[in-house]
């Protein structure tokens, strides 16, 4: 079964707007993983949250991580039509296997 | 240049033909996963391997068989496809915790599949 479920499944926004999007999962983790996933390609790693961290960054990325409520946030600040794409969230649960979601579809229109 | 490599593409077969489904990597990770990505329900793992000749199955490993002789390579095995196994599939690696790197996964392209 799936650990991680993100949520919306889909959102579209306008271009210089933020896009929220959130993972929430079962169990406990080890670390969360957000990943992107252009149409029908592979997919790319964007940014690992280790469970004794609550914040991270990476250049238009901030990643939130909450353990009490078993959840975490990707924003992506000021989003350009190149960010859209599906967004992944991974959990590390059975000692190290990540398990995807659903996915988040993010739609950004110029 | 590291990356995951998966051939073929694209295969379009018919319900019964044996047929496999090649990946390798070229960044010395011991671990590697079969995935296949469905409409509505994301990405799920069908077999993995944390080293060589060990394997282990993930959520849907039924009608699928892989071997792990080599670290490099995984190969995904369909001995008698069925059409419910037209899907995306995408071959991962990584390092595993402990070692070097973060462990975050490289994927292939993808290899569509179509059974008729």
């Amino acid at each position: 079964s799936q650990q991680g479920e993100e949520d919306p499944q889909a959102l579209s926004i306008q271009e210089g707007e933020n896009a929220t999007m959130n993972c929430s999962y079962k169990t406990s983790i080890n670390n969360l993983q957000w990943y992107r996933q252009n149409s029908g390609r592979g997919l790319v790693h964007l940014i690992l949250i280790r469970s004794n961290e609550r914040e991270k960054h990476s250049g238009r990325l901030r990643v939130t991580l909450d353990t009490s409520k078993k959840s975490s946030s990707l924003l992506i600040t000021a989003s350009r039509a190149a960010d859209t794409a599906s967004y992944f969230c991974a959990t590390a649960w059975r000692g190290y296997i990540p398990t995807f979601g659903r996915g988040t579809s993010l739609i950004v229109h110029p | 240049e590291a990356q995951v490599t998966q051939n073929p593409r694209y295969l379009i077969t018919v319900t019964g033909k044996k047929l496999t489904v090649t990946c390798s990597q070229n960044m010395n990770h011991e671990y590697m996963s079969w995935y296949r990505q469905d409409p509505g329900l994301g990405l799920r793992q069908i077999y993995y391997s944390m080293n060589v000749e060990v394997t282990d199955k993930g959520d849907v490993p039924e009608g699928y068989k892989v071997s792990r002789k080599e670290k490099r390579n995984f190969p995904l095995i369909l001995e008698s496809p069925s059409p419910n196994q037209t899907s995306l599939y995408f071959c991962a690696s990584s390092f595993l915790p402990g070692g070097s790197g973060e462990h975050e996964q490289y994927f292939g392209p993808g290899t569509r599949l179509t059974v008729t």
